[in-house]
């Protein structure tokens, strides 16, 4: 069956601009993870949703990111102002019940100049 | 901040010979994960193995896990050229996200 899609593959902006970023977990899926990965280093987390709901959104770095799920399916991850520090690999993941395994996109290449 | 440790961070080996990997982790977890990148993109689980297991085998890949040592180790044997990728150890917070480790970069030369 289908995996996990993320949209779009590669986004490049200019600082202070508002990005999303999309991502389409496997059907079915009723937990959803957003993580961000620098040059060199493992992805670190941002934000799971349980269905609808943000389970835990302590990896959120400030109040510039934002994410919403609103049907428990498809999921946004929201920046405003984006900084040049901002630029990384965003990868969404999902899973069958959250305590299992998760599976992963592609990722979106985020480009701040 | 990031729980896990890979050890090494970089591995370089021949084809056919076994590649092994380490991971040491800080708490407590109800399983460890190891996944695979290719090209800084998205990571393919490679296997899972629960706290109360002691080893899990998968095709050429064996892993085991020590709880009393916070450690796990991914061996893969006869490795091939196509093995050549990132190597991420992951373990589980309470809340079901994962917290990586930096990755152990593997080159498997032809």
């Amino acid at each position: 069956g289908a995996g996990v899609s993320q949209t779009p593959s590669n986004k490049v902006t200019e600082k202070g601009k508002y990005v999303e970023l999309r991502c389409d977990p496997i059907s079915g899926h009723t937990a959803l993870y957003w993580y961000r990965q620098s040059l060199g280093q493992g992805p670190e987390f941002l934000i799971y949703f349980q269905g609808t709901g943000a389970a835990d959104d302590s990896g959120l770095p400030n109040d510039r990111f934002f994410a919403v799920r609103p049907e428990g399916s498809v999921s946004t991850l929201k920046i405003q102002r984006t900084e040049r520090g901002d630029s990384a690999v965003y990868l969404c993941a999902s899973s069958l019940y959250g305590t299992d395994t998760q599976y992963f996109g592609p990722g979106t290449r985020l480009t701040v100049l | 901040s990031q729980q896990g440790e890979e050890d090494p961070q970089a591995l370089s080996i021949q084809e056919g010979e076994n590649a092994t990997m380490n991971c040491s982790y800080k708490t407590s977890i109800n399983n460890l994960q190891w996944y695979r990148q290719n090209s800084g993109r998205g990571l393919v689980h490679l296997i899972l193995i629960r706290s109360n297991e002691r080893e899990k085998h998968s095709g050429r890949l064996r892993v085991t896990l020590d709880t009393s040592k916070k450690s796990s180790s991914l061996l893969i044997t006869a490795s091939r050229a196509a093995d050549t990728a990132s190597y991420f150890c992951a373990t589980d917070a309470p809340s079901g996200k994962l917290i990586f480790g930096q990755g152990t970069e593997l080159s498997v030369k032809p």
